[in-house]
């Protein structure tokens, strides 16, 4: 049982690159999301999932596309890197979005130059 | 915006003794959260507590949550040097049961 695995572990990208960051569960869960994570700041919300093409914007939401055209892959697009994006990415699922812990990913580690 | 905020930031102790972290929230929660998270590593639930709630264990972790103070706290007994860690609280409210994390704690245990 693999939980929930993200690729790639590292990237540096150039400004104005775009990527795709994955993230796959075989958990059966109904819920995903992405958290961004950066120092002093806590996790912040991306985007979320509460099932196959059901999407919804979190907190931080501007220059991040995602989509949910399966139960098990929750994939995160940056559309035109910035240095701002630098940051370490966290995928997330859940059995529901309510009263269910979160299971994580060991996280995306990217970079902005 | 963040919804908990831990308390304190930083805390060194001995193997051995207790560690106890807070986490005050503003609005009104479905349920509160702790996570763990080991340096480079994703975050590891470790207790969900539900607003009726008012104490949960698992194993050498207590919860308590005081839905009328809007606090809750996170009580490691014992404490091993395998518990040197982050903390982080996260609450969950509204209609849709977005989980909103705070900053964290930083727990140092010195052998």
């Amino acid at each position: 049982n693999a939980g929930v695995t993200q690729t790639p572990k590292f990237q540096v990208l150039k400004t104005g690159q775009s990527m795709t960051l994955q993230c796959a569960q075989d958990m059966n869960h109904e819920y995903m999301s992405w958290y961004r994570q950066d120092p002093g700041m806590g996790l912040r919300l991306i985007h979320y999932s509460v099932g196959a093409g059901i999407t919804d914007q979190g907190e931080v939401p501007n220059g991040y596309n995602v989509s949910r055209s399966t139960t098990e892959d929750f994939p995160l697009r940056l559309l035109s890197a910035a240095p701002s994006q630098t940051s370490v990415y966290f995928c997330a699922s859940s059995y529901s979005s309510r009263n269910s812990p979160l299971h994580f990913g060991n996280g995306t580690r990217l970079t902005v130059t | 915006s963040q919804q908990g905020e831990e308390d304190p930031q930083a805390l060194s102790i001995q193997e051995g003794e207790n560690a106890t972290m807070n986490c005050s929230y503003k609005t009104s929660i479905n349920n509160l959260q702790w996570y763990r998270q080991n340096s480079g590593r994703g975050l590891v639930h470790l207790i969900l507590i539900r607003s009726n709630e008012r104490e949960k264990h698992s194993g050498r972790l207590r919860v308590t949550l005081d839905t009328s103070k809007k606090s809750s706290s996170l009580l490691i007994t014992a404490s091993r040097a395998a518990d040197t860690a982050s903390y982080f609280c996260a609450t969950a409210g509204g209609s849709n049961y977005k989980l909103t994390f705070g900053k964290g704690t930083l727990l140092t245990v010195n052998p």
